[in-house]
């Protein structure tokens, strides 16, 4: 059973570059969850979604960045006009269930540089 | 709103030394408490976890037991390993869906 999938894991783009973000959850996970780590920093929440919807995107800059979760297909966080600000590590991660006492299993990370 | 106050690093630490990391959270309800570690490169992996009250999560060694009158999660193992060393996460998963993390502690165990 193959655990969350998110690719590139490096990412480098140059300042007002679109980066584009996949993930893969788990076999039979329907919830995605987004995190930011920046550098020496713990991970904050950006946005979670499932299937077809955003469900809590309170932790989402309110410009430039979006996100979603197509019937078929990845989950894409979509980073437009990048900054050197954006730079940061990029974590997805899924569960079975929306319970806040459902673990959460994270993929490996896409690494952004903004140049 | 629901927050996590993990003790601050870095940690070094002799090979077999006892570990001790505290942590804390404010929330409402009763949440569930993790700990998750990341080494270097690479994505959290769960360490261990409690859902209710004087629960004890273990996992290789790493104990950590819920204290809802301390509002506490503290990481205890007895003897580490030069491969423990590694960025250890407190996190909360209250009554929002996602995760709460605190800022995480670098532990570095010396041979």
């Amino acid at each position: 059973n193959a655990g969350v999938m998110q690719n590139p894991r490096h990412l480098v783009r140059r300042r007002g570059q679109e980066a584009r973000l996949r993930c893969s959850p788990m076999k039979g996970h329907s919830h995605v969850y987004w995190y930011r780590q920046l550098p020496e920093e713990g991970l904050k929440f950006m946005v979670y979604l499932q299937k077809e919807n955003i469900i809590d995107e309170s932790g989402m800059p309110k410009e430039r960045f979006s996100a979603e979760f197509p019937k078929e297909g990845p989950s894409i966080l979509r980073i437009q006009q990048v900054v050197r600000g954006d730079s940061a590590a990029y974590f997805c991660a899924s569960s079975a269930t929306s319970t806040g006492g459902n673990e959460q299993f994270f993929g490996p990370g896409t690494r952004l540089t903004v140049l | 709103g629901d927050s996590v106050t993990q003790m601050e690093g870095p940690v070094t630490l002799s090979e077999e030394a006892f570990l001790t990391i505290n942590c804390t959270y404010t929330a409402t309800g009763y949440p569930s408490l993790f700990w998750y570690v990341q080494y270097p490169g690479e994505g959290l992996q769960l360490l261990l976890k409690a859902t209710k009250a004087d629960d004890k999560g273990s996992n290789k060694g790493f104990e950590a037991t819920y204290r809802k009158e301390t509002t506490s999660f503290h990481l205890e193992k007895g003897s580490v390993q030069v491969s423990d060393s590694a960025v250890y996460f407190c996190a909360l998963g209250g009554s929002a869906r996602q995760l709460t993390f605190g800022s995480g502690t670098q532990l570095t165990v010396l041979p």
